[in-house]
């Protein structure tokens, strides 16, 4: 695809659902990685995937908070028992390659609001 | 509304001059620093890079200091534009880490 695409681009849910959120990288982009921007800070790194290496999952701030990828392309982000401080834009950022310095280009984002 | 940046810096400068937006970082084994630009509703946007082996890079109308001196990272914008009107966040990665960590940015409004 021409960018990053992220579904859905809002989401309200009620406190102690589960939510699902997507992305579709740019094709051939083999990292990917999960962003939480919260109201009026900068963004927080959550979860890095390369290529078919373990992920890198040091910046889930809870065990309700997973995210996998399947066939080394799309990823889901899953937040379990949601809560209400998990409102927040979640981004998703995909790269060319594991090199370290290249670009991460981000998707929209996916704005979830738990009431 | 939008939720991002209700508390951030702004800085407020007339259509036609140069903007100046600063960042301190801490981490001294940093080697890449970026400047994204996000418009509301939008995802950050790349602007620019730097490696730490350099301490200016030039694009179209932007410019990126680096003093890893004293840690501090500016983005120069030429010319203000209306469009140029967004919050800027200033992200860094180090050596051991693929994820970047962000600055909590700055506010730009052009001022027609």
């Amino acid at each position: 695809g021409a960018g990053v695409s992220q579904s859905p681009s809002n989401k309200v849910t009620e406190k102690g659902k589960d939510v699902e959120l997507r992305c579709d990288p740019i094709s051939g982009h083999t990292a990917l990685y999960w962003y939480r921007q919260s109201l009026g800070q900068g963004l927080e790194f959550l979860i890095y995937f390369q290529g078919n290496s373990a992920p890198d999952k040091s910046g889930l701030p809870s065990d309700r908070f997973s995210a996998e990828r399947t066939g080394g392309s799309v990823s889901t982000l899953t937040i379990q028992r949601t809560q209400q401080e998990d409102s927040a834009v979640y981004l998703c950022a995909s790269t060319a390659g594991g090199g370290g310095w290249e670009t991460q280009y981000f998707g929209p984002g996916t704005r979830l609001l738990v009431l | 509304g939008e939720s991002v940046g209700l508390h951030l810096p702004t800085l407020s400068v007339q259509e036609g001059d140069n903007s100046i937006i600063n960042c301190a970082y801490s981490n001294s084994a940093s080697d890449y620093f970026i400047w994204y630009k996000q418009e509301s509703g939008k995802g950050p946007q790349f602007i620019i890079d730097i490696r730490s082996n350099m301490d200016k890079r030039q694009g179209q109308r932007v410019t990126v200091l680096l003093n890893k001196t004293v840690k501090h990272l500016s983005l120069q914008i030429a010319a203000t534009q209306p469009g140029d009107s967004a919050v800027y966040f200033c992200a860094e990665k180090d050596t051991g880490r693929r994820a970047l960590t962000f600055g909590s940015g700055t506010r730009l409004q052009v001022q027609p």
